[in-house]
């Protein structure tokens, strides 16, 4: 079964400074997705980023870029110029390829954004 | 405007009741999804369904029920069978059940016990 795994249950940030939060994940697939997405205090879920398995290139969304290590299976988000508007709790997910997967989810990152 | 409308935003239940959790989308979305959210914690999925008329369990689908009469429409029914349903549910929808297709969200209901 995959996990995700998101070491850091809580991350702090002056504003406009740069915050890299941490996520892991287990699969024997090749093929797969992975997924940025944030829950702010109105607790909807906003998708953030994604990044293809098959892809090389890191995926880049204005402020937002990730650095994806296939070997290592890590999968980090890099917050740049943070914003007050950016604190809120990030989830890492992981999905196969296949048909009919469904995303698994990390546990969270609580960001805390300091004026 | 497209979305995925869930109702009510905040319902209560009384020991013995079933209560049933609204979702409606008009993305035109195949997939459907239910996850339960407990505080400080990820999203676990409960029942997700890829056509209508076929859904499947999730990780923790004990106490719950679905149903897919509509491609719009996804009700999860919360049993008097599961002993602690107090949590946060999201809705979710994607186009097919693909893994490049990612998941839109509803704006979720806040389930608490009487």
């Amino acid at each position: 079964a995959q996990t995700v795994t998101q070491s850091q249950p809580e991350m702090s940030v002056q504003e406009a400074e740069t915050v890299t939060l941490s996520c892991t994940y287990d699969t024997s697939e090749s093929d797969y997705y992975l997924f940025w997405y944030k829950q702010p205090p109105s607790r909807q879920m906003i998708l953030v980023i994604r990044q293809e398995a098959y892809k090389q290139q890191n995926a880049t969304e204005n402020r937002f870029s990730v650095n994806f290590q296939k070997a290592a299976k890590s999968f980090s988000l890099k917050i740049s110029d943070s914003q007050l508007g950016d604190a809120a709790m990030y989830f890492c997910a992981y999905r196969k390829e296949t048909s009919g997967s469904r995303l698994t989810f990390g546990e969270g990152t609580q960001l805390t954004v300091n004026p | 405007d497209g979305g995925i409308t869930q109702s009510p935003k905040y319902l209560f239940r009384k020991e013995g009741q079933n209560v049933t959790l609204s979702c409606e989308q008009n993305l035109n979305h195949d997939a459907m999804y239910w996850y339960r959210q407990d505080p400080g914690q990820g999203l676990r999925l409960i029942y997700y369904s890829q056509i209508v008329n076929d859904f499947q369990k999730g990780d923790i689908a004990e106490g719950y029920s679905v149903s897919r009469e509509k491609k719009e429409s996804f009700p999860l029914t919360v049993t008097s069978a599961q002993k602690n349903p107090t949590a946060f549910y999201l809705c979710a929808s994607s186009m097919g059940g693909f893994g490049n297709q990612p998941q839109h969200f509803g704006d979720g209901t806040r389930l608490s016990i009487l």
